[in-house]
């Protein structure tokens, strides 16, 4: 069964505004990471974002930021002020407490911001 | 500037030919991983190195083995290279097995006629 799930296969917004991804996890662990990662067109795939799972705060770096609902197993990724250069496939990843050997990722989210 | 290398960027091999990706990382990092890239799939790890010579399978081994003699180099090596291992391989690294965050190569896309 897939761990990490984003059903979103695509979201095209317009520049300036926000947007929100989907994510969500299924683990059985009191204790795990959740993670946001951004592959740019060139194939670069670069670190956003992390939540801890026994950190009630929502995460929030730059125009990033994090909506953790834990009773719902969910994980969004809210980016404010959208950029023509925040267009990307976005990922989401889960790292359980009982196994830092592996990083589940989601399929991945294509956004296209338009201008 | 933190940085993970992959050489070659792309690679044509006919099926039953080995293929050797590098990868290689200036951050004195104790783990480093291989992963491929499917469309609609995601990522999906092959192998874990956690040091030099100390390696472990992954999701996906069948088919792949690496080596790890430096710390800061990392191989993935397909023998007798089949079609359905056409994809786009990333290597990735961290400080330790604890840490969190990986940092991610450029990745290689491999074609296997």
């Amino acid at each position: 069964a897939q761990k990490v799930t984003q059903t979103q296969t695509s979201i095209s917004v317009m520049e300036k505004t926000t947007v929100t991804m989907d994510c969500v996890y299924e683990t059985q662990d009191s204790s795990y990471f959740l993670f946001w990662y951004k592959q740019t067109a060139s194939g670069e795939i670069v670190f956003l974002i992390r939540q801890d799972s026994y950190k009630k705060e929502n995460a929030t770096v730059g125009h990033y930021s994090l909506n953790f609902q834990k009773p719902k197993s969910s994980i969004g990724l809210i980016i404010t002020a959208t950029q023509i250069e925040d267009s990307a496939v976005y990922f989401c990843a889960m790292r359980e407490g009982s196994n830092y050997n592996v990083l589940y990722f989601g399929s991945g989210t294509k956004l296209t911001v338009e201008p | 500037d933190m940085k993970v290398t992959q050489m070659p960027r792309y690679l044509i091999k006919r099926m039953g030919e080995n293929v050797l990706l590098e990868c290689g990382q200036d951050m004195s990092h104790e783990t480093m991983y291989w992963y491929r890239q499917d469309p609609g799939l995601g990522l999906q790890l092959i192998y874990i190195s956690y040091d030099v010579d100390s390696n472990s399978e992954g999701d996906i081994p069948k088919g792949y083995r690496v080596s790890r003699k430096k710390r800061e180099h990392f191989s993935l090596i397909l023998d007798s290279a089949k079609t359905n291992q056409t994809s786009v391989y990333f290597c990735a690294s961290s400080w330790d097995r604890g840490t969190l965050e990986q940092y991610f190569g450029p990745g290689t896309r491999l074609t296997v006629l």
